[in-house]
């Protein structure tokens, strides 16, 4: 068990609707990442939140979006989907500070766009 | 972050020791080197990282050679639960953490 949370495990919504995923940190962590793996895909890098601050972006669309709160748990809004959505989207928090920082991720959600 | 070389595919027996090596060879002075492993559609699990000196944990060792340009993931006795995709990654640590950035990996399956 990473220590870090994602709700809900699965997700099945039909095209064109929006879905919100959460993702709780691990007690301590003030940075959370958000990564998307399509099929066959690798992992890729989203979107970075730093104690409330968008810190980094990656290949995240216009459709998506995301944020972090004051308790640090993150949401990640998908909205418009299309079937190409369909994927494992994964969180991933990490300590501020200090050389060698390792990420911890948690268990995924699949989504799945019908 | 300095790219990585990873071999796609690799097998070994369980039981033996899984050597899985990984070339980055325009790796700069402070950046370290993390390996990550996936099991089949779970979330990534780290398992060790380094700057220079060879790091071995409870799950793995790391060996780095001496001009950085490459290193070595070691399981020691490779079980059947160790079949994944192993991710080595460079990257630079600053004050607050940034993105990993993975590519393709090597599907390491360890055979009975």
């Amino acid at each position: 068990d990473s220590g870090v949370t994602q709700t809900p495990k699965h997700l099945i919504t039909a095209t064109g609707q929006r879905v919100t995923l959460r993702c709780s940190p691990r007690s301590g962590d003030l940075s959370v990442y958000w990564y998307q793996q399509s099929l066959d895909q690798g992992l890729q890098f989203l979107i970075q939140y730093y104690n409330g601050e968008e810190r980094a972006k990656g290949n995240i669309l216009e459709r998506f979006s995301a944020q972090q709160f004051p308790d640090l748990h993150s949401e990640l809004n998908l909205s418009s989907l299309e079937l190409g959505d369909s994927a494992l989207y994964f969180c991933a928090s990490s300590t501020a500070g200090g050389a060698g920082t390792e990420a911890f991720f948690g268990q995924g959600t699949r989504l799945t766009v019908v | 972050d300095a790219k990585t070389t990873q071999p796609p595919s690799m097998d070994c027996a369980e039981g033996r020791a899984a050597n899985l090596p990984c070339n980055h060879s325009t790796i700069s002075g402070n950046e370290y080197v993390y390996w990550y492993r996936q099991i089949h559609s779970q979330g990534p699990q780290y398992i060790i990282h380094g700057l220079k000196n060879n790091e071995t944990n409870e799950m793995a060792s790391l060996i780095i050679t001496e001009d950085r340009k490459s290193s070595t993931l070691i399981l020691p006795h490779a079980t059947l639960r160790d079949t994944a995709v192993y991710y080595c990654i460079v990257r630079v640590a600053l004050g607050s953490a940034r993105q990993l950035t993975f590519g393709s990996g090597t599907q390491l399956t360890v055979l009975p």
